[in-house]
Order: C-alpha cells, then sequence, then structure tokens
C-alpha cells in the first residue's frame, strides 16, 4: 500500500544535539510538507518542498533545515539552534498538480528533550 | 494571508446525536479549497471531507457534511449519528491555488467528545 512512513516514532534530544527525523513517501507525489505541532494547538507549517533539490521556509523554520535530494524523501533536522524542540512533528506530501487533492499525514514524531 | 478560525476549543455530544462544528476563514482570492481533518488519539491527520470554494453544492461523505457559506466565509462541519469512534481533535484547513506550494493553514482545532 502507498503511504508515508515517519521514522523513529519517539526520539529523544541531548542539549547542543542535532537530530534528525525521517519522511518517506512511496506515493508518487512531488510535494512534501513538514508540521509542528504542540499540545492543544494546530498544525504549523515548518518547511515545504515541491520539486527535488527545492524547499522554502514555512511560518517556523527557525533552528530547522531541510534536504530533498529524492522524491521519495524529506528529512527535516532539528537543529540546536531550536531551544524548544519538544513536540509532535508530521510529515505530508500531496500530489502538486492536482487542485484539490488534500495531503496525506504521516503517523507522527514525538521529539523530547532529555 | 488566509487565517482559520475555530471558536470552539471543546465540545460533547451524546452518541447516536448530531453535532456541528464551526469554522470561518479569511481570504481574499476566490479559488480555494477547504478540508476537515480528524486526528483520533492515536494522532494520526485522516481527512475527512473536502470543498471545492467554486461549487455550491455542499459536500457530503457518509455521516458527514459540511455547510458552505461562501458569502459568510464559514464552513462548519456536521456529524450525524455520532459515534464514539468519532472522539477526535478535528482541524478545518484552507489552501488555494494562489498559495504558494498549496500549503494547508489550520485551524486551532476543537476536541469533540462522543458520550455514551
Amino acid at each position: 500500500d502507498g503511504g508515508i512512513t515517519q521514522s523513529p516514532k519517539y526520539l529523544f534530544r541531548k542539549e547542543g544535539q542535532n537530530v534528525t527525523l525521517s519522511c518517506e513517501q512511496n506515493l508518487n507525489h512531488d510535494a512534501m510538507y513538514w508540521y509542528r505541532q504542540d499540545p492543544g494547538q494546530g498544525l504549523r507549517l515548518i518547511y515545504y518542498s515541491q520539486i527535488v533539490n527545492d524547499f522554502q521556509k514555512g511560518d517556523i523554520a527557525e533552528g530547522y533545515s531541510v534536504s530533498r535530494e529524492k522524491k521519495e524523501s524529506f528529512p527535516l533536522t532539528v537543529t540546536s539552534a531550536q531551544k524548544n524542540p519538544t513536540a509532535f512533528y508530521l510529515c505530508a506530501s500531496r500530489d502538486r498538480l492536482s487542485g484539490n487533492q488534500p495531503q496525506h499525514f504521516g503517523d507522527g514524531t514525538r521529539l523530547s528533550i532529555l | 494571508a488566509q487565517t482559520v478560525t475555530q471558536s470552539q476549543p471543546e465540545m460533547s455530544v451524546q452518541e447516536a446525536e448530531t453535532v456541528t462544528l464551526s469554522c470561518t476563514y479569511d481570504t481574499s482570492e476566490n479559488n480555494y479549497y477547504l478540508f476537515w481533518y480528524k486526528q483520533p488519539p492515536s494522532r494520526q491527520m485522516i481527512l475527512v471531507i473536502r470543498q471545492e470554494a467554486y461549487k455550491q453544492q455542499n459536500a457530503t461523505e457518509n455521516r458527514f457534511s459540511v455547510n458552505f457559506q461562501k458569502a459568510a466565509k464559514s464552513f462548519s462541519l456536521k456529524i450525524s449519528d455520532s459515534q464514539l469512534g468519532d472522539t477526535a481533535m478535528y482541524f478545518c484547513a484552507f489552501t488555494s491555488r494562489e498559495t504558494s506550494g498549496s500549503r494547508l493553514t489550520f485551524g486551532e482545532g476543537t476536541q469533540l467528545t462522543v458520550n455514551p
């Protein structure tokens, strides 16, 4: 079955450490997205990418970085510059050329500080 | 910039009854899309229903239907015959062809609890 796989499900970060969250999709979607969700709140966009080797900042990109070397993969790195990384992170993808098609989401990664 | 507002942080309903969740949005665009997503305790984001702004007919998906009022910029979700499995956080979301990357703008969410 096609879908989006996020790993790991749980991740712990030490002070001053960079950590990378994985997102892989086999839906052949061009566009991919990273969202952050804090408790009791909606989703906020961190980064998005519409094609390979191209990506744009979302609303809360500071302290995060991404790469898009392959169509299937859009990893998110939470850097030590992100002072409050504890949150739930969701990856999504979408068929870029289809107007009303929704974003499909992975199951998320919960990141906590040790 | 578009904004999406859900004014009901929490709602509850008895099993088998009907409940309506509210959503309003602000945009100057004419061609856009609206979605309701459900996030159960498992934290998965599940698409419930979608509406194209150019369509006057309200979308329906089994027990779920919307009341789309374009002039009022309102997009409410009605859940009929509520079931215990409908307990979840519900998010209203907006996107458009003009929006860069077709990014979604989400409301703050409404926590719905279905009581037995």
